[in-house]
């Protein structure tokens, strides 16, 4: 177990939706990291945040936004979903304000766009 | 921007064997180089990290190698175990470009 949790586990929704994932960093951590893995494309860098501001951006696309609260706990919002969006998303932490620190991976939310 | 491949999607291994998992990157600039590995229906786990003002870096059982003239890293697992059955990614970080870029993954394979 990393410390990581994200929520839900899964999700199947349809072309045009939106939806939220959520992730709780580990106790003090305040950089967090979101990914897109899918079969085709690989684990893809989507966005980072320390300390509720954004720290680093990969390759995000503009129908999705991310944010980290006060609290630490970060949300990724994916809006006008596509199939292609289909795949796992995880969150990562660290306490580095830097993306190449050791990094701790939650557990995945499956989207399943239909 | 970056380009991170590796050599192998697949490798097998006789369990006891030593296992080399190889990737290639593209910037020169690339200052910081992690391996994780993937168990199936699990988020990625560190393993090993190194530096590029370094070439070679030990843990239990890994040691991770940069050759910076060719662009080359890997990942070398000695005494493989079942248990090291999973996909293995490195990843490329770039200070001056702020970029993490994640390689393809190879799948490690233990044969009993």
């Amino acid at each position: 177990d990393s410390g990581v949790t994200q929520t839900p586990k899964h999700l199947i929704t349809a072309t045009g939706q939106r939806v939220t994932l959520r992730c709780s960093p580990r106790s003090g951590d305040l950089s967090v990291y979101w990914y897109q893995q899918s079969l085709d494309q690989g684990l893809q860098f989507l966005i980072q945040y320390y300390n509720g501001e954004e720290r680093a951006k990969g390759n995000i696309l503009e129908r999705f936004s991310a944010q980290q609260f006060p609290d630490l706990h970060s949300e990724l919002n994916l809006s006008s979903l596509e199939l292609g969006d289909s795949a796992l998303y995880f969150c990562a932490s660290s306490v580095d304000p830097e993306p190449g620190g050791t990094q701790y991976f939650g557990p995945g939310t499956r989207l399943l766009v239909l | 921007g970056e380009s991170v491949g590796l050599h192998l999607p697949t490798l097998s291994v006789q369990e006891g064997d030593n296992s080399i998992i190889n990737c290639a990157y593209s910037n020169s600039a690339s200052d910081y180089f992690i391996w994780y590995k993937q168990e199936s229906g699990k988020g990625p786990q560190f393993i090993i990290d190194i530096r590029s003002n370094m070439d070679k870096r030990q843990g239990q059982r890994v040691t991770v190698l940069l050759n910076k003239t060719v662009k080359h890293l890997s990942l070398q697992i000695a005494a493989t175990q079942p248990g090291d059955s999973a996909v293995y990614f490195c990843a490329v970080f770039s200070g001056s470009a702020r970029q993490l870029t994640f390689g393809s993954g190879t799948q490690l394979t233990v044969l009993p």
